[in-house]
């Protein structure tokens, strides 16, 4: 199967500061990427969607101001946490789908984010 | 509204077989797919459904039935490593990916 990769995958950062994420396909040109949020023993949430050159769609009740996502290429989506806070310590995931809708999601190994 | 079902845990006997159940109702339908996820880890792709009927890969088969809105991921000669949760996951009409809550897999000796 097609292989997505995550950088970094644990992060540990002081309260205010900004972590960016990087997320990447490696065998295949990502139109669109997914990114998620998981709490301990939770379901998947899904945070926002985005296309290829194109401003991420951003599920209701996630700032778009704070978790700014920018997919400037078919192989690199990133996600950067602006002024973290302690709320946002998760486990953060991206997937990554081909360019028919219809094609399999390929998630990234996911990123743990504590904010201390 | 848009709803996935299935159960939120079940437990087997390593070397026995398996059958988690998901029952959907979205708008519209693209396909049905399972993802297995390890704790800590990131769900990883197991199968798709489109058409009816049943698929099998290895020790994993995944059925489905439309007309009922009805899935099944059956496992057999489980393992431990199998142990984990199990997400059901349903492609609406919009091609978005409508997720269960996944149900957590324990396998005993």
């Amino acid at each position: 199967g097609a292989v997505v990769s995550q950088h970094p995958s644990w992060v540990i950062c002081k309260s205010g500061t900004s972590v960016k994420i990087e997320c990447r396909s490696l065998d295949f040109q990502a139109t669109t990427m997914f990114w998620y949020r998981q709490f301990p023993k939770q379901s998947l949430m899904l945070m926002a969607t985005s296309n290829e050159g194109s401003k991420a769609t951003y599920e209701q009740g996630v700032e778009k101001d704070k978790f700014l996502i920018n997919h400037a290429s078919l192989t690199l989506s990133t996600l950067t946490v602006t002024s973290a806070h302690p709320e946002d310590s998760s486990f953060y995931i991206c997937s990554a789908r081909g360019p028919s809708s219809q094609e399999t999601q390929y998630f990234g190994p996911g990123t743990r984010l504590l904010v201390l | 509204g848009q709803n996935i079902d299935q159960p939120t845990e079940m437990t087997a006997t390593e070397g026995a077989i398996v059958q988690i159940n998901c029952t959907y109702q979205t708008s519209g339908f693209n396909g049905l797919f399972w993802y297995q996820q390890h704790a800590g880890e990131a769900p990883t792709f197991l199968s798709y459904n489109v058409l009816d009927g049943l698929e099998e890969k290895g020790r994993f088969s995944s059925f489905l039935s439309r007309s009922k809105g009805y899935s099944y991921l059956l496992l057999k000669e489980l393992q431990m490593k199998d142990s984990a949760s199990y997400l059901c996951a349903v492609m609406d009409s919009n091609y978005q990916l409508i997720w269960g809550a996944g149900t957590k897999l324990i396998i005993k000796p």
